[in-house]
């Protein structure tokens, strides 16, 4: 298994600001993914993130919009840039683990933008 | 890519009864079958996964059917409880764990 550790747990941002949420897990993993669950909605895929290389994004999600940093095996950031309401969203991390096919998740990052 | 619908969105059930899921897929390289439950304001946690190479698996009340060449899976809740109230999400993925698409979600409340 892995604990994953999602940090703000909430904010309240201004929008035509950024927001820097960050992931860490517990045990070293190759592959790191961020979501988007919109009120009430499914998880949606934004990008994977590789340590050593360029996140991979999802149709829909640009790399401008949602930077995302992996600096090493244990710890990655997503970025949302210039907000605005529509951004209002939860955001969670998720992690594969070496031999073993099921994702953890982080608790979520639930970001309001006023 | 992927699309993966759900259904029913809503289901209620009376406590003991069962509840049955069922998710459709149409991308035939995807091999990988994962149930999560979300209960309200919490992560999503795996509670059932299926491969493609299995047509069943059941775990206690718990158990997961794969049509393969129907391209549809199912999620199948005997005697259920009000702790089984959640919104389950189904996914499916073309790489074992990874790059998941999730169906949109069924709230599921047993009442009591």
């Amino acid at each position: 298994s892995a604990v994953i550790s999602q940090k703000p747990s909430r904010d309240i941002c201004q929008r035509g600001t950024s927001l820097t949420i960050q992931c860490q897990v517990d045990s070293q993993v190759t592959m790191m993914f961020w979501y988007r669950q919109q009120p009430g909605q499914s998880l949606t895929l934004i990008a994977t993130a590789n340590q050593g290389s360029e996140a991979t994004y999802e149709s829909g999600f640009v790399i401008d919009k949602f930077p995302i940093s992996r600096p090493n095996l244990t710890f990655s950031t997503l970025t949302v840039s210039n907000m605005s309401p529509e951004d209002s969203s939860i955001y969670l991390c998720s992690v594969e683990t070496g031999g073993t096919t099921e994702a953890f998740f982080g608790q979520g990052t639930r970001l309001t933008v006023v | 890519g992927e699309n993966v619908e759900q259904h029913p969105s809503t289901l209620s059930v009376q406590e003991g009864d069962s509840a049955v899921i069922k998710c459709t897929y149409s991308d035939s390289a995807s091999n990988y079958f994962p149930w999560y439950k979300q209960e309200l304001g919490k992560r999503p946690q795996l509670i059932i996964d299926i491969r493609s190479n299995v047509g069943e698996k059941k775990d206690q009340r718990i158990a997961v059917t794969l049509n393969k060449t129907a391209k549809h899976f199912s999620l199948h809740i005997t005697e259920t409880q009000p702790e089984d109230s959640a919104v389950y999400f189904c996914a499916a993925s073309p790489n074992y764990g990874q790059n998941f698409v999730f169906g949109p979600g069924t709230r599921l409340s047993v009442l009591p």
